[in-house]
């Protein structure tokens, strides 16, 4: 079976200091590889989508950055953090057809 | 572009009792998805149930169930006897082909079920 882990589930990092947020999924390949943030009020917004290693789609200009160094892997970075970036960041994947997505179980980043 | 409404931001409900969320879309497409997700205060995201535009016939998943109207561009779940267990964050979403299958998400409406 498929499985999604995302790491670390809270974060508490200064101001101007860089970031990494990791997730791997189990179980197939060549997923569709997603990075949300949720804020209140505000929904699910799609920060960067990944069809495939090394293609990353960006939603949202920003302060983030994200990389696919392996199939199943999808980073989402920082060099220097804002207090904006403060949120709760979801990974999901799906097999990129017609199909529902599966998310992890999201990191609480707070930007101090 | 395509866009999904969820116009109540919170809603409640007694035990037992049924509520209805609704959610609206903007598509110029005829073939695409639309699902409900689930989001507990744990904040894991979990499927609830899903519709493709092709079905006349509204899905249901035990207790819960929708209300597609596509000329209306409407996709409501309605949850029977609500449970405590209900109480969550409810996301509508939308894929389709022509943005590669890529999940658009409602702002999402609060639910509390009371005792």
């Amino acid at each position: 079976s498929q499985t999604i882990h995302q790491w670390p589930a809270t974060l508490v990092q200064p101001v101007g200091s860089p970031l990494s947020l990791e997730c791997t999924v189990e179980g197939t390949s060549n997923p569709n590889l997603y990075w949300y943030r949720q804020a209140a009020g505000r929904g699910l917004q799609l920060l960067f989508y990944s069809v495939g290693i090394g293609q990353i789609s960006s939603e949202v200009p920003q302060n983030l950055s994200a990389s696919r160094p392996q199939d199943r892997q999808f980073i989402l970075s920082s060099k220097k953090l804002l207090l904006s970036d403060s949120g709760f960041y979801l990974c999901a994947w799906d097999t990129g057809a017609e199909t529902e997505a599966f998310f992890g179980q999201g990191t609480r980043l707070t930007v101090v | 572009a395509q866009t999904v409404t969820q116009s109540q931001p919170e809603m409640s409900v007694q035990e037992a009792e049924t509520v209805t969320l609704s959610c609206t879309y903007d598509t110029s497409e005829n073939n695409y998805y639309l699902f409900w997700y689930k989001q507990p205060p744990s904040r894991q995201m979990i499927l609830v149930i899903r519709q493709e535009a092709y079905k006349q016939q509204n899905a249901t998943e035990n207790r819960f169930s929708v209300n597609f109207q596509k000329a209306a561009k409407s996709f409501s779940l309605k949850i029977s006897d609500s449970q405590l267990g209900d109480t969550a964050m409810y996301f509508c979403a939308f894929m389709s082909g022509t943005r590669s299958y890529i999940p658009t998400f409602g702002r999402g409406t609060s639910l509390i079920v009371h005792p």
